[in-house]
This record gives structure tokens, sequence and C-alpha cells, in this order.
């Protein structure tokens, strides 16, 4: 099984509201992705954690604030967002196995964001 | 210099041709490859994972050049089906990071 769920599928959310996506993964694997993707670009990266704990953080503003509460989980929380973060929030996990050269990353299906 | 380049193409190709598309990559410490199709609207797929100098399954041919830093994927006998966004995607050597090229759009035509 190489699944990993997200929820919701689509969110709108104005300006001054809270919200959060969140990911789930249920491959034993210990690194977990947050992408951004633009239309007609490439995920961007925005955080990854290793081992339940933060790694990369790609210089992404503070409203976005990631967390993970366990080796299965990552939530994405949102505030105070702008509308030019309207995007499609992906993500991915993939493998920590010491001395393996192939890591395949895996993605869920993605929240389509729209911020008004 | 980008850590992955790829040709954005678009590609268009007839039913039944083949077509390549190639990727350079900067590190050449560089050891995990890999060509993901992303659908439009969709999310990025795992298509094959690049081992040592390449491998093949089925239609799909993928091939690593460590000499001059590139990985190719080919693509016989295609499909209306195989028209997508193709991604090449090298990992960092170390760390956990991941590398996407551009993306090749492929769009096969009856």
């Amino acid at each position: 099984d190489t699944e990993v769920t997200q929820t919701p599928k689509h969110l709108v959310m104005g300006m001054t509201n809270k919200k959060s996506l969140k990911c789930e993964q249920h491959m034993g694997h210990r690194a977990m992705y947050w992408y951004k993707q633009k239309a007609k670009k490439p995920p961007e990266l925005m955080f990854v954690y290793s081992y339940e704990k933060l790694s990369i953080n790609e210089s992404v503003p503070s409203r976005f604030s990631p967390e993970c509460p366990n080796s299965s989980l990552l939530n994405l929380h949102l505030h105070a967002l702008q509308p030019e973060d309207s995007a499609l929030y992906l993500c991915a996990s993939s493998q920590l196995l010491a001395g393996q050269l192939t890591y395949e990353q895996y993605f869920g299906p993605g929240t389509r964001l729209t911020v008004t | 210099r980008k850590e992955v380049e790829q040709d954005p193409g678009p590609f268009n190709v007839p039913e039944g041709a083949t077509v390549a598309f190639n990727c350079t990559y900067s590190n050449s410490a560089s050891q995990s490859f890999f060509w993901y199709r992303q659908d439009c609207r969709k999310e990025p797929k795992l298509l094959m994972s690049v081992y040592s100098s390449g491998n093949e399954d089925g239609r799909f041919t993928a091939q690593l050049n460590r000499a001059s830093q590139y990985i190719s994927l080919l693509i016989r006998d295609s499909k209306l089906s195989d028209s997508a966004t193709y991604l090449c995607v090298v990992k960092a050597p170390t760390g956990n990071q991941f590398y996407f090229g551009t993306g090749t759009s492929l769009t096969v035509i009856p």
C-alpha cells in the first residue's frame, strides 16, 4: 500500500480565517513533506519532517505552521493567508533507511486551496 | 545553477511514436533518481526509479549517465493516455530533500 491521504480535497478560506490541512500515511515512512504547487510549475518544497522533527524549512512565511503529531500524521496550520497563497498543497512521505540508495517519495492527492 | 534541469517542451507526438526526455543534474554525488508523471490537477505519481545505469518497465525505459550527469526517459509506442507532464526528480546525496525539474509536457495526438 503506497497511499498518502489528505483532507480536505478543496478549501476556500478568507484572509482572516484559521484552517488546517491534514495528511496521513501508514507506510511506516519517517520522512514527511509539505509542498506548494502553482499551475504549470513543479512542486515547491515548504517543510520536511524527519523522525517527527522539523529538518527543513524553506524560508516559509510564518502564516504557515507545520506540525507532526506522530509518525503517521502531518498537519499544516494556516492563518492570515494572502490570495497569492492559493495553490495545490501536496503532502508526501518517504522511507528513511541508512544505506538505501532509493528513497521513493509518494504524494497525497493534495488540497486545492483558494484564499479570497 | 539549478539542481535539476529539464526541457519543458511541449512535446506533441502522434500515437505510436517513440519520444525521449532528458534531464540533467548538477550534483555529481547524487545517487537516487526518479521519473514522476503528473496529470492535470492531480498529484505526481511515481513512474520509475532509476537504478545504476537504468531500468525498463514495459514501454518505458529510464537511463542514467553518471559521466554526463543526465537521466533520460524513453516512451515507446506512445498512447493517448501517456499525455501528461513528466517530472525528473533527484534526491539530494545527503539529507531528505528532493529536487524537481520543471517538468516536460507531453501530448500524444491521435
